[in-house]
């Protein structure tokens, strides 16, 4: 069964600093992709970044990074230079190869997610 | 713009009532899903369709029904049968080419469904 456990209820960050919001992952699948979505109070899921667990390099999206680190099972986003607009929750999901048919293969699995507010 | 739409934005359901929500996407993704999320957590998976004419049931499909005529719609209907169904409802779609771990989904702007 795959897990995802994000430990940071909510985050504070002044503007135009970084901010690291922190997410850990539990699977036995060697292959495994690692999503992180924003949603803001509106309600829509806004995708962010992904990473894939055979990608050798930290994936980038302008502002957006994530530091995978495999081995701690770990990929926590990092949002540099926060702006006032990224206030929001952050949800970190997972999603594994599992097989065709079966009730998890469509599946994201998500964590509780980190509610984030940026100070003026 | 491609997109994923959902509508209604809010909806009321008196108890014993079956109501449908609606999901559109023009984004020639053949994968679609349909998202529960209740307060202060994620989201749980209740059905979802790789394929025109073809569905299966996520974690939580009971006291739910889903139809996929068309490629671009993937319509939701709660019945009577679920228990508790007040919560945020989303749509995803995904291209559902190549492996799973690599197909990102996106979502639509979601659809409250309070029971009164």
């Amino acid at each position: 069964a795959q897990k995802i456990t994000q430990t940071q209820p909510g985050m504070f960050v002044q503007e135009k600093e970084a901010v690291t919001l922190d997410c850990t992952y539990d699977t036995s699948d060697p292959s495994y992709g690692l999503f992180w979505y924003k949603q803001p109070s509106s309600g829509e899921m806004i995708f962010l970044i992904y990473q894939g667990s055979y990608d050798q390099q930290n994936a980038t999206e302008g502002r957006y990074s994530l530091n995978f680190q495999k081995a701690r099972k770990s990929a926590n986003l990092v949002i540099s230079a926060s702006q006032l607009g990224d206030s929001a929750m952050y949800f970190c999901a997972m999603r594994g190869p599992t097989n065709a048919g079966g009730t998890s293969y469509g599946k994201l699995t998500f964590g509780q997610g980190t509610i984030l507010t940026v100070h003026p | 713009d491609g997109g994923i739409t959902q509508s209604p934005k809010y909806l009321f359901r008196k108890e014993g009532q079956n109501v449908t929500l609606s999901c559109e996407q023009n984004l020639n993704h053949d994968a679609m899903y349909w998202y529960r999320q209740d307060p202060g957590q994620g989201l749980r998976l209740i059905y979802y369709s790789q394929i025109v004419n073809d569905f299966q049931k996520g974690d939580i499909a009971e006291g739910y029904s889903v139809s996929r005529e068309k490629k671009e719609s993937f319509p939701l209907t709660v019945t009577s049968a679920q228990k508790n169904p007040t919560a945020f409802y989303l749509c995803a779609s995904s291209t559902g080419r190549g492996p799973p771990h690599t197909d990102t989904q996106y979502f639509g702007p979601g659809t409250r469904l309070t029971v009164l």
